[in-house]
């Protein structure tokens, strides 16, 4: 069984810090990963997506992927009470047409 | 555009009854799927169908049948169903195969109480 792993918070933060986000998977073929965000009762929503290793920044939003090690993180900085969400991480692994995903990590931005 | 819906919103069922939560995107994907979110569990993937005229089994198939009607819509049904069954559901979406599978639009969800 293919498995996403995150841990499930809540992760505390004060407004204005680095928030850091990690996620482990199983699979050494998956090829493509992504980080959701999901406000409370609402549905999930892409915020970004990484393929090689390395890092990748959008915005305040940055991912990471280490390949070797099979894990990827979310940086989120200067985390604003609007940041607060669950956060999903998912895997696509190798040559398949479907994502994994991990349970989620909680994040809790408090001013 | 709307994106992708979901019907019906919400949903009490009795044990044994049976239901279909209809599902429909409007942005012209390829794929769709089928998840389960129960608290603490994450996104459990039920069934996906990466074209129109194909269906897979994802994570946790057991009690549920699809059918990609065509192009638009992916219907998800439950034939009998069971407390086990409580759940949020929520469609998804995607333009492409493989590495544009990540890029998953979702619809609104299905609140489903099976007493």
């Amino acid at each position: 069984q293919k498995e996403v792993e995150q841990n499930s918070g809540p992760l505390s933060v004060p407004e204005g810090a680095i928030a850091s986000l990690n996620c482990t998977y199983s699979d050494r073929g998956s090829q493509s990963f992504f980080w959701y965000r999901q406000y409370s009762g609402k549905s999930p929503e892409l915020i970004m997506s990484i393929y090689s290793n390395g890092d990748k920044e959008d915005g305040r939003f940055t991912a990471q992927l280490n390949k070797a090690s099979q894990y990827v993180s979310l940086l989120i900085r200067d985390s604003q009470p609007s940041d607060s969400a669950t956060y999903l991480c998912a895997v696509r692994p190798g040559g398949y047409n479907k994502l994994i995903f991990g349970a989620g990590t909680r994040l809790a931005v408090h001013p | 555009n709307a994106g992708v819906t979901q019907t019906p919103k919400f949903q009490v069922l009795k044990t044994g009854q049976s239901m279909t939560l209809q599902c429909a995107q409007d942005m012209n994907h390829n794929s769709m799927y089928w998840y389960r979110q129960d608290p603490g569990m994450g996104l459990r993937l039920i069934y996906y169908s990466a074209s129109e005229g194909t269906t897979d089994k994802g994570e946790v198939p057991n009690g549920y049948n699809v059918s990609r009607l065509n192009k638009r819509e992916f219907s998800l049904r439950l034939e009998s169903a069971a407390p086990s069954q409580t759940s949020v559901y929520f469609c998804a979406s995607s333009e492409a195969q493989l590495a544009g599978v990540g890029e998953q639009y979702f619809g609104p969800g299905t609140r489903l109480t099976v007493t």
